[in-house]
């Protein structure tokens, strides 16, 4: 299968610092792009989805100034959590779709903690 | 907008037994439905999909049923070891929203050796 790549695994950062995470589809090129987070137990909640080379479309209730999401190339989209706060803190997951067929491949995700 | 519900939450069974994951889907119009297997601390794997052209599909232990008239799909894990254990997700694909998915809940199976 495709592969996915998310980078740092982990992150432990103080509140009102910026964080960024990379997405990377190792293996085939992405058309788009997506973003989830997940808290403990729960599902997965879409936060945006990203095509290469043009804005992310995010989802309701998804602040855009404070999740920043740059899709640079067809395998390379960055997530930068902004002034993160301790309500901030989550699995931060990202997938990469095939558009044929339209498969999506998640990263190994991110932990976010922020103090 | 489309939901997914998914059945049950939690589900334990002995090895060896079957595991039968429920979902249904309100928008007729998806088309597209994979599962996730999801393990502690990682990001989901695909496991198996579907098409709505298709009623079933198996691989190896794994299979999965679709039923466009009732817009249910299900899982269903045959032999199952101690190693499924994880959280389980369904999906359907929205085509009108650029294939997003949405998910269900979840289902954490237990396999008790």
């Amino acid at each position: 299968g495709a592969v996915v790549s998310q980078h740092p695994s982990r992150v432990i950062c103080k509140s009102g610092t910026s964080v960024k995470i990379e997405c990377r589809s190792l293996d085939f090129q992405a058309t788009t792009m997506f973003w989830y987070r997940q808290f403990p137990k729960q599902s997965l909640m879409l936060m945006a989805t990203s095509n290469e080379g043009s804005k992310a479309t995010y989802e309701q209730g998804v602040e855009k100034d404070k999740f920043l999401i740059n899709h640079a190339s067809l395998t390379l989209s960055t997530l930068t959590v902004t002034s993160a706060h301790p309500e901030d803190s989550s699995f931060y997951i990202c997938s990469a779709q095939n558009r044929l067929p339209e498969t999506q491949y998640f990263g190994p995700g991110t932990r976010l903690l922020v103090l | 907008g489309e939901n997914v519900e998914q059945h049950p939450s939690t589900l334990s069974v002995q090895e060896g037994d079957s595991a039968v994951i429920k979902c249904t889907y309100s928008d007729s119009a998806s088309n597209y439905f994979p599962w996730y297997k999801q393990e502690l601390g990682k990001g989901p794997q695909l496991i198996i999909d579907i098409r709505s052209n298709v009623g079933e599909k198996k691989d190896q232990r794994i299979a999965v049923t679709l039923n466009k008239t009732a817009k249910h799909f299900s899982l269903h894990i045959t032999e199952t070891q101690p190693e499924d254990s994880a959280v389980y997700f369904c999906a359907a694909s929205i085509p009108k929203s650029l294939d997003k998915y949405i998910f269900g809940t979840g289902t954490r199976l237990k396999v008790l050796a």
